[in-house]
Order: C-alpha cells, then structure tokens, then sequence
C-alpha cells in the first residue's frame, strides 16, 4: 500500500525567510502523480503545486518549488520569501497513475512569524 | 463557475441522529470523494465515485453511505451518528483519470456529534 510521510508536524519560521516542509512517500509503481495542498485557516484545500513521477524537471510555481527525488521517494516543498500569507497546514499527497484517488499525509503546520 | 459546493456548512447532531451532507459540482467532474479530516490528521478516504451509478468504499466507510445518481451531486449519508464521526468533511472533484488536475475541493462542513 502507498504511503506518505511528512516527519514535520509543525514548523516556524520569521517573514521573508526560505522554508522547506519534507515528504516521503512509499510505493512500487512508477507512474505517479505528487502534490502539496494548503489549507489556510479558512479549512479550504487549495492545491499549491503538483508533480509527474516521470518528468525530472522539478515543478515551480512562483515562490513555491519543489524537490522531487524519485529514487530516494522524496517530494520537499520549498518556500522561497516567505510571507504571512503562507501561514497554513501544508498537505502533501500522492496518487498512483493507474489509481482513482489521492492519498495525503497527516500534515505540517507552518507558521510565518512577523 | 461555483465548483464544488457543500451544505451544511455547520451541523451539530445528536447521537442516533441522521443527516445527509450535500455536494453538488458543476464542472462536469467524473470523479467525486468525501474526505475527513480529524483535528491533527490527514484527510481519510471515505467513499469515491468514478461516474454516476458507480460509488465504491474507501478506507473508513462504516458508519456511511453514499449514492451517485447524477453527474453533479454526491451526497454522504450518515444513518446513525456516533461521536467517532465528529469530524470535518471534505467533498472533492476531478475531471478525469489523469492526476495532472489534482482535486477541486468544497470547503468543507464541520460536523459535531454530542
């Protein structure tokens, strides 16, 4: 069975600085999609960025990136100038290709500090 | 567009009770879930639909039910609430059998079991 990991329940860092949540996943397939959810105080999940297991090229979505390891099982989240706005629970998740549903791990609440 | 959309937004129940939460999405989805979230955790699966008619269980149905008749609508049925099924609950849609999209999320109903 997948499984992912994020060994960070809670993180804190001061406004502008760079933070990287960690996620390991565990599976046997090798076509698979990765994504980070973030779910601010509103409890509303929005998707942060996402993933394709067979594209090397690490995904970039403005001041969030990732670092997509397939041989390790590792997908971080860095968050480049970080800023209040990013406070949240940040949610990583996997989903297998051949597979009709994703599967998140437990989360890692972060806090922007002013 | 509304996306997905879920009511009641807040519930409090008494055990024994019964309720429905509701989920309608109007982005022609194939693919509806009902996800909760119990404080300090991930998001467990509950039930799934891959098209009208076809619903199968994920990995903590009991205590629900759910039915597809339509595109649109997913409804989750709770027949005799517990207070285990204190929870938040997550309605989720995707468009089709790729994972580039991700989920598109309701923003979920808080409910409580006294």
């Amino acid at each position: 069975a997948q499984t992912v990991t994020q060994s960070q329940p809670e993180m804190s860092v001061q406004e502008a600085e760079t933070v990287t949540l960690s996620c390991t996943y565990d599976t046997s397939e090798n076509n698979y999609y990765l994504f980070w959810y973030k779910q601010p105080p509103s409890r509303q999940m929005i998707l942060v960025i996402r993933q394709e297991a067979y594209k090397q090229q690490n995904a970039t979505e403005n001041r969030f990136s990732v670092n997509f390891q397939k041989a390790a099982k590792s997908f971080s989240l860095k968050i480049s100038d970080s800023q209040l706005g990013d406070t949240a629970m940040y949610f990583c998740a996997f989903m297998n290709s051949r597979d009709d549903k994703i599967i998140f791990g437990k989360g890692t609440r972060l806090h922007i500090l002013p | 567009n509304a996306g997905v959309t879920q009511t009641p937004k807040f519930r409090i129940l008494k055990i024994g009770q019964s309720m429905t939460l509701q989920c309608t999405q109007d982005m022609n989805h194939n693919y509806m879930y009902w996800y909760r979230q119990d404080p300090g955790m991930g998001l467990k699966l509950i039930y799934y639909s891959v098209g009208a008619g076809i619903t199968d269980k994920g990995e903590v149905p009991n205590g629900y039910n759910v039915s597809r008749s339509t595109t649109e609508d997913f409804p989750l049925r709770l027949e005799l609430a517990a207070p285990s099924q204190t929870s938040v609950y997550f309605c989720a849609s995707r468009k089709d059998s790729t994972g580039l999209g991700g989920y598109t999320f309701g923003s979920g109903t808080r409910l409580t079991v006294v």
